[in-house]
């Protein structure tokens, strides 16, 4: 069965900043991967997807992934952060046809963008 | 209309209440999903429902009762619901993807529950 681990609960980083934030999965067949983002008191939005072809995928507000198949890893990128970037951010995999392909969710990040 | 719209944004209710959950797009999608989310938590499945049918339920207590009415909406009823039920309960939607497993999900942006 597929699933995800974020490796880091809180990053905090200064304005303009880089931030990376770590997603690794588990599966043994293909997979389907996401990034959401949630902000306060919000729904969750699609950031980006991989799904197939190119392995850096770019999303929007300037966020991309690179998916790593050796590494089976799929981690979050931005070269530079703004206060608006202050989020939770889940990494997702689809799941398999015993999974009845539902959203397999890690445990989530929590962005602190500092001035 | 590309999104998820959920009514009411926050509800209220005692323990002895009835009250529904409204989830609603007009996007053509084909599965529908309920969520439910503790603080700092991630979404925890709750149902799927897809061409309008149940094929999911993750073992929820049946105070909680998933209705699909037609391909564009979902409702949630609530029934003698308990303190612990308090969440923000998200619904989703999928892109049907030539009958095979959906991908991605969209997600509304919730009601806040809160069981007194």
């Amino acid at each position: 069965a597929q699933s995800v681990t974020q490796l880091d609960s809180q990053v905090p980083v200064f304005e303009e900043a880089p931030v990376e934030l770590r997603c690794n999965y588990s599966s043994s067949v293909s997979v389907y991967l996401f990034w959401y983002v949630q902000y306060p008191n919000q729904g969750l939005q699609l950031l980006l997807k991989y799904l197939s072809g190119s392995t850096l995928v770019k999303g929007i507000n300037g966020f991309e992934a690179e998916f790593n198949k050796s590494q089976t890893s799929f981690h979050l990128r931005k070269p530079s952060v703004h206060i608006s970037d202050t989020a939770e951010y889940f990494c997702a995999v689809r799941g398999s046809y015993n999974q009845g392909g539902k959203l397999i969710f890690g445990q989530g990040t929590e962005l602190s963008v500092k001035p | 209309d590309t999104e998820v719209t959920q009514t009411p944004k926050h509800l209220v209710m005692g323990m002895t209440n009835k009250k529904s959950l409204k989830c609603e797009q007009h996007m053509g999608h084909r599965a529908m999903y309920w969520y439910k989310q503790k603080a700092k938590k991630p979404p925890e499945l709750m149902f799927v429902y897809s061409y309008e049918k149940l094929s999911i339920n993750e073992s929820v207590p049946s105070r909680f009762s998933p209705e699909c009415p037609n391909s564009s909406l979902l409702n949630l009823h609530l029934h003698a619901l308990q303190p612990e039920d308090s969440a923000l309960y998200l619904c989703a939607s999928s892109p049907p993807v030539g009958g095979r497993l959906p991908h991605e999900q969209f997600f509304g942006p919730g009601t806040r529950l809160t069981v007194l």
